[in-house]
């Protein structure tokens, strides 16, 4: 089935540890994107991607870092220094958003830290 | 930079009425696009419906549809006929164009419909 897969579906952190949360989509999608989401705060962006190899800092990229090496795979790293990282994490794509074409999302991730 | 703001928190309907949920946006662009998505509780982001901005006339989409008024920057959905399956947070997203193509999220409404 074509689609966007996130993994874990639910994670757990301990404080110090980086944590990788996956995104693999089959759609031939060239953009792909973060958005974290907390209770009350609507989705923020992360980082973002419009092609391979490239990736730009959305609304809240401290503690965060990503990568771009296949144009299927974006995943986003949870590093030690994102200190309040417990919250559902949404990864999206989308064909030629600068055309405004839809932007899709997974199924999403949780992250708590312990 | 774009804002967009949902200034309800929260609303109520009543099942097979209809219900409009408001709102506005902040931007220097001339064409964007504007979108609203439905997150039930499974916490899965449904496009509800999307509007171009250089398009005069309102999407419809089954029950839903919006009133786009460019000049107030303003985008609100109208769910007609609501059913229980409607239950849900509403966010409105606007997304630019090129270098600015991502959304921003107002912060969502919660939506209950009343048996």
């Amino acid at each position: 089935d074509g689609g966007i897969t996130q993994s874990p579906k639910y994670l757990f952190r301990k404080e110090g540890q980086n944590v990788t949360l996956s995104c693999e989509q089959n759609l031939n999608h060239d953009a792909m994107y973060w958005y974290r989401q907390d209770p009350g705060q609507g989705l923020r962006l992360i980082y973002y991607s419009q092609i391979v190899n490239d990736f730009q800092k959305g609304d809240i990229a401290e503690g965060y870092s990503v990568s771009r090496e296949k144009k299927e795979s974006f995943p986003l790293t949870v590093t030690s220094a994102q200190k309040n990282p417990t919250a559902f994490y949404l990864c999206a794509s989308s064909m030629r958003p600068a055309m405004g074409n839809t932007i899709y999302f997974g199924e999403g991730s949780w992250l708590t830290v312990v | 930079a774009q804002t967009v703001t949902q200034s309800q928190p929260e609303m109520s309907v009543q099942e097979a009425e209809t219900v409009t949920l408001s709102c506005t946006y902040d931007t220097s662009e001339n064409n964007y696009y504007l979108f609203w998505y439905k997150q039930p509780p499974s916490r899965q982001m449904i496009l509800v419906i999307r509007q171009e901005a250089y398009k005069q006339q309102n999407a419809t989409e089954n029950r839903f549809s919006v009133n786009f008024q460019k000049a107030a920057k303003s985008f609100s959905l109208k769910i007609s006929d609501s059913q229980l399956g409607d239950t849900a947070m509403y966010f409105c997203a606007f997304m630019g164009t090129g270098a600015n193509s991502k959304l921003t999220f107002g912060k969502g409404i919660t939506l209950s419909v009343r048996p």
